[in-house]
């Protein structure tokens, strides 16, 4: 099955500056890579997803790029604020015959903002 | 939409008990994903079903762990008996047909489950 590893674990950045979570996967056949956001107490929430067909997708402040020959993918998270203060996780799905495939997660990277 | 729906939020027993958690997915979506949560393992997926079917059960851990999906609305993740290192938070989360390229799956907001 998938294995997905995620560093740092935890990571502390100043105000407005840049954060970047990597992740690798071992199931060269994955295609689909969505990064959730977990505040405090509350539930995970999708916050960008790649396919692997794109090598680079931005929203805003957050970008995820995927290099499929390494088999890894990286968020990128620029100008940060304390309210991106959260646990994150990387996730990874592989290709399936027909139907869907279960997602497999990462151990989560906790990014806090030192305002 | 309310979301997804979980009872109860927090729920304590003593070793031994049977503890029944609940679900209701989105309208309309055709997956439904239970996970635990844990400090030391991150997110793991215990189970998923499509159109109430049950189609990997791989994750969950022994056989006092059980899930059903009786109808569209509603799913239940059961442990009998529980044991102190079941205590985590218990996630359902539910997703539509892939659609654009997402994959988006929707949670719930969790059930504290502590076994004492």
């Amino acid at each position: 099955g998938e294995n997905v590893e995620q560093h740092p674990s935890t990571l502390s950045v100043q105000e407005g500056d840049s954060a970047v979570i990597k992740c690798t996967y071992s199931d060269s056949a994955s295609n689909y890579f969505p990064w959730y956001k977990q505040e405090l107490g509350k539930r995970p929430q999708l916050i960008i997803d790649i396919r692997s067909n794109v090598g680079e997708k931005k929203d805003q402040r957050i970008a995820v790029t995927l290099n499929k020959t390494a088999k890894h993918f990286s968020l990128h998270i620029t100008e940060t604020q304390p309210e991106d203060s959260a646990v994150y996780f990387c996730a990874a799905r592989p290709r399936g015959a027909g139907g869907y495939q279960k997602v497999t997660f990462g151990i989560g990277t906790k990014l806090q903002v030192i305002p | 939409d309310a979301g997804v729906i979980q009872s109860p939020r927090h729920e304590v027993t003593e070793m031994g008990q049977e503890v029944t958690l609940r679900c209701k997915p989105i309208s309309g979506h055709d997956y439904l994903f239970w996970y635990r949560q844990t400090m030391m393992r991150g997110l793991e997926l215990l189970i998923y079903f499509n159109n109430n079917v049950p189609i990997d059960d791989s994750g969950m851990p022994e056989d006092r762990f059980s899930a059903k999906m009786p109808n569209a609305s509603f799913s239940t993740l059961k442990i009998q008996p529980s044991e102190p290192r079941d205590s985590a938070v218990y996630f359902c989360a539910s997703s539509p047909l892939p659609s654009g390229g997402s994959l988006e799956q929707f949670f719930g907001p969790g059930t504290r489950l502590t076994v004492l």
